[in-house]
């Protein structure tokens, strides 16, 4: 069964705090992205990964970095939280070729910031 | 940026009845995915569709691929209340290093008994 897991179903974090997102996959998959979920406007691509140590910036990379020392694992940090940062964050990951492959999600991470 | 819009943003229906949830696009995508959300949960995959005019069945869902490939449509017949979920298309296209997903706003459908 493929699994895609994020460290914490909720968290509430303080403005300024620096903040770390975990996702681990256990397919050997090359993609793995973070998104971030807002009512009425979907899922927003904040930053992608395809291989161990690359990355590529999404649709939303500011105030985001991410890390991806090892293929299962990719992080999201937040350098300084901020009140606007409150969201829904998902993890996904992906076969690398093709435009055919589905991303299989985690959870998510219910981030709020105070 | 491709953009996709989904139409309409919220639909409530009793069970037994008929809806169509839309996806429309200025841009072309090399194929459209349809994932359902439950909450609490990612999205799952429903179904991929690829060539422009295509139309694929999921039991009593019906997905079809606008034939410019800017567009896509999901039919459901006879709603059940298990079919409640907050539904997204999604436009796949390569960036040359990695595939990527354009998600579109969400359908967030209820059904009731």
């Amino acid at each position: 069964d493929v699994k895609v897991t994020q460290s914490s179903r909720y968290l509430v974090k303080r403005t300024g705090e620096k903040v770390f997102l975990e996702c681990v996959q256990d397919m050997d998959h090359e993609n793995m992205f973070w998104y971030r979920q807002d009512p009425g406007l979907g899922l927003r691509l904040i930053y992608f990964s395809y291989d161990v140590k690359m990355k590529e910036k999404g649709d939303i990379p500011e105030g985001y970095s991410v890390s991806r020392e090892k293929k299962e694992r990719f992080s999201l940090i937040l350098e300084s939280a901020s009140t606007n940062q409150t969201s829904m964050y998902l993890c996904a990951s992906s076969l690398q070729a093709g435009t055919t492959y589905e991303q299989y999600f985690g959870p998510g991470t219910r981030l709020t910031v105070t | 940026t491709q953009l996709l819009e989904q139409s309409p943003q919220f639909l409530s229906i009793q069970e037994g009845e008929n809806l169509t949830v839309y996806c429309n696009s200025s841009s072309v995508f090399s194929s459209l995915q349809w994932y359902r959300q439950e909450p609490g949960e990612g999205p799952v995959l429903l179904v991929t569709v690829v060539t422009g005019g295509e139309v694929k069945k999921l039991k009593r869902l019906t997905f079809q691929f606008g034939d410019a490939r800017k567009d896509s449509s999901l039919h459901i017949t006879a709603a059940q209340t298990g079919d409640t979920g907050l539904y997204l298309c999604a436009g796949a296209w390569y960036t040359g290093t990695a595939s990527k997903l354009t998600f579109g706003t969400g359908t967030r459908l209820q059904v009731t008994l």
